[in-house]
């Protein structure tokens, strides 16, 4: 079946460092995949997706690339902010022809300090 | 501009009563899904529905009931609570959109069962 694996956190960074999240993904076929953020005590938010190999979604400076010879997405930032922690959700979904439905990743906390 | 609207944010039961979990959404969107968020394990499907009268099991349907009469409405039912149950549930509506899935969630509903 599809499953989902996003690196253990939590991640604490200080403020304007690089980010990097490791997601690595199975599935059969050509899955979607997605990106989704967490605030605290609110739902998932779309942060960015890419529907097919070598595809890099971006959003908010974050940025992933669809690396199918890898199965990877991995999320990227150059410069972190305290506004950017949350948890973040490594997420696919495959369309069978009567449904599409979306797998997630266990999530990964990230704090940035000042 | 509301979305993906649940209700109640919070909620509090007793073993063995049963309650509904409110879902509604107002993007005209085929497909729902309920989630149940726990610590360390991401999101985990419990329903979903592809469209009004069609719904399906997911990963964790069991102690649970849905039903889709309307587009725009799916409720969830906990038949017998239990503490197993204690849990933060999302739900999402989803379109297909340049072949892939696309989700909004709703702010979710914190259960404790006691």
């Amino acid at each position: 079946g599809n499953s989902v694996t996003q690196m253990e956190g939590p991640v604490t960074l200080s403020e304007e460092a690089f980010l990097t999240i490791n997601c690595t993904y199975t599935a059969t076929g050509y899955p979607s995949l997605f990106w989704y953020v967490q605030y605290p005590g609110e739902g998932l938010q779309l942060l960015l997706k890419a529907t097919k190999a070598d595809d890099k979604g971006s959003n908010k400076g974050f940025e992933a690339t669809y690396r199918k010879e890898t199965t990877s997405f991995h999320l990227e930032k150059g410069s972190v902010q305290v506004s950017d922690s949350a948890v973040y959700f490594c997420a696919l979904s495959r369309y069978t022809g009567t449904a599409s439905k979306l797998t997630f990743g266990t999530g990964t906390r990230l704090q940035v300090t000042l | 501009n509301a979305g993906v609207t649940q209700t109640p944010k919070f909620q509090v039961l007793k073993t063995g009563q049963s309650m509904t979990l409110q879902c509604a959404q107002d993007m005209n969107h085929e497909y729902m899904s309920w989630y149940r968020q726990d610590p360390g394990m991401g999101l985990r499907l419990i329903h979903y529905s592809v469209g009004a009268g069609i719904t399906d099991q997911g990963e964790v349907p069991n102690g649970y009931n849905v039903s889709r009469s309307t587009t725009e409405d799916f409720p969830l039912r906990l038949l017998s609570a239990a503490p197993s149950q204690t849990s933060v549930y999302f739900c999402a509506s989803s379109y297909r959109a340049q072949g892939a899935i696309e989700a909004f969630f709703g702010q979710g509903t914190r259960l404790t069962v006691v």
